[in-house]
């Protein structure tokens, strides 16, 4: 089984400029995940996705950050204008079904340095 | 602000010993319990998840709950070099919503 996949890797960009993450979930799975992993602190939710509903996105920076799950399927996170506190790991998750026992399967994550 | 607390670490014990990661966690409505294993520059991946009180145990690891106390802990027996990362403690709350910790950085010494 194919895991969750996520592109860029890597991303370097000056501030003010806009940049965009891929996100494929694992085949099948409900809910999708996007978190902002800063160097030395756990991941911080930023948006839930169930199927191509929006379930909670009360920590999404909404004047910077947008994101979107058409089809249910495969994200796309969007950050424009970024800033120099945006640098971080953005990581996709997915789960089956999104209920309180799911467990949620990691991505690789995007390392995103803003200069 | 629920939050989920984790000492940072280092932890450092020598190969072979007994890890004991510690994790206290803000709202009593939190149902599941997750940890995770972060090697660096890596993404977190599952070790083991509990729920109801107790312990549970998945070959070398041991998690315990105790949601009167608002506690959860991993136990690693017979500690390896290869379980040196940052443990992630994560907490379903009352909303689904999982927080995680800040992690706490076990050094396993040769």
């Amino acid at each position: 089984e194919a895991g969750v996949a996520q592109s860029p890797r890597y991303k370097i960009i000056e501030k003010r400029q806009s940049v965009a993450f891929w996100c494929n979930p694992i085949s099948g799975h409900a809910t999708l995940y996007w978190y902002q992993q800063i160097l030395g602190q756990g991941p911080k939710l930023l948006i839930q996705f169930q199927n191509n509903g929006v379930v909670d996105d009360s920590q999404l920076p909404k004047d910077r950050f947008s994101a979107e799950r058409l089809k249910g399927v495969d994200s796309t996170l969007k950050i424009q204008p970024a800033k120099l506190e945006d640098s971080a790991v953005y990581l996709c998750a997915s789960s089956p079904r999104g209920g309180a026992t799911d467990t949620q399967y990691f991505g690789p994550g995007t390392r995103l340095t803003v200069l | 602000q629920k939050e989920v607390e984790q000492n940072s670490g280092p932890l450092s014990v020598p190969e072979g010993a007994i890890a004991s990661l510690n994790c206290t966690y803000s709202d009593r409505g939190s149902q599941s319990f997750f940890w995770y294993r972060q090697y660096s520059g890596k993404s977190p991946e599952l070790i083991m998840f509990i729920y109801s009180n107790g312990d549970k145990e998945d070959g070398r690891f041991t998690a315990q709950l105790n949601k009167a106390s608002q506690y959860v802990s991993l136990l690693i027996r017979d500690s390896q070099p290869s379980d040196s990362a940052t443990y992630l403690c994560a907490v379903n709350d009352s909303s689904y919503k999982l927080i995680f910790g800040s992690g706490t950085r076990l050094l396993v010494r040769p």
